[in-house]
């Protein structure tokens, strides 16, 4: 099983700031790697998949890069509606899809 | 517009049963593979099991294996979730989740509480 870790596991930014948020997996996923959001009590929401590819409607100030067993989701200039959990999945070798534990961005 | 709606959770016996429910709409349901994915209060996301598109390829995690049925009725739209032998630790929400792979829709989940 890809184990998935996060870091860090909370992060306070201010608005209009940039978030850098880290994703890392157990062993190479290539770049079969998704991030969601999740806003307290919904849903999860597909912002990135392939590593690198806005979901539709998802946008552009969120980008995601990395391959392999690294990768990074930056949000730009965080807005107010940005304040969330966000996950990042792998879908390489499976079952099991594995989740991370979650990075929380909170308002500094 | 593409609709997930979960169905059928409730407070349920350690030991018990509860089948849930996903009502699919707005997209061609028999053409999609899906998924149940579950979150514990305040915790992670958690994948449960897959069906492909004709039921003919299922996976499950270890944690449910043995113990919870997937199955899909293409007809009817819909995705069930059969969980037998329910444990306390499978006290979540329960969330029907569309695609192989990576997951471009999900319903807004169903609460499962095991409790005595």
């Amino acid at each position: 099983e890809i184990v998935m870790t996060q870091s860090p596991a909370t992060l306070s930014v201010s608005p209009g700031e940039r978030a850098t948020l880290s994703c890392r997996a157990s062993q190479s996923v290539s770049s079969n790697l998704a991030w969601y959001q999740q806003k307290p009590g919904q849903a999860p929401r597909l912002l990135i998949y392939g590593a690198s590819t806005r979901a539709t409607g998802i946008p552009a100030r969120f980008s995601g890069s990395g391959s392999g067993t690294e990768f990074t989701l930056t949000i730009s200039s965080l807005q107010s509606e940005d304040f969330a959990v966000y996950y990042c999945q792998q879908y390489n070798n499976w079952p099991p899809l594995t989740f991370g534990p979650g990075t929380k961005v909170d308002i500094k | 517009e593409v609709q997930l709606a979960e169905s059928g959770g409730g407070l349920v016996q350690p030991g018990g049963s509860l089948r849930l429910s996903c009502a699919a709409s707005g997209f061609t349901f028999s053409s999609y593979s899906m998924n149940w994915v579950r979150q514990a209060p305040g915790k992670g996301l958690e994948w449960l099991s897959y069906i492909s598109v004709t039921g003919d390829t299922i996976y499950y995690a270890d944690s449910v294996k043995g113990r919870f049925t997937i199955s899909r009725d293409n007809a009817k739209n819909s995705l069930y979730l059969q969980m037998n032998s329910l444990r306390d630790e499978d006290t979540a929400v329960y969330y029907c989740a569309r695609d192989r792979g990576y997951s471009t829709y999900w319903g807004q989940g169903t609460l499962v509480t095991v409790s005595s």
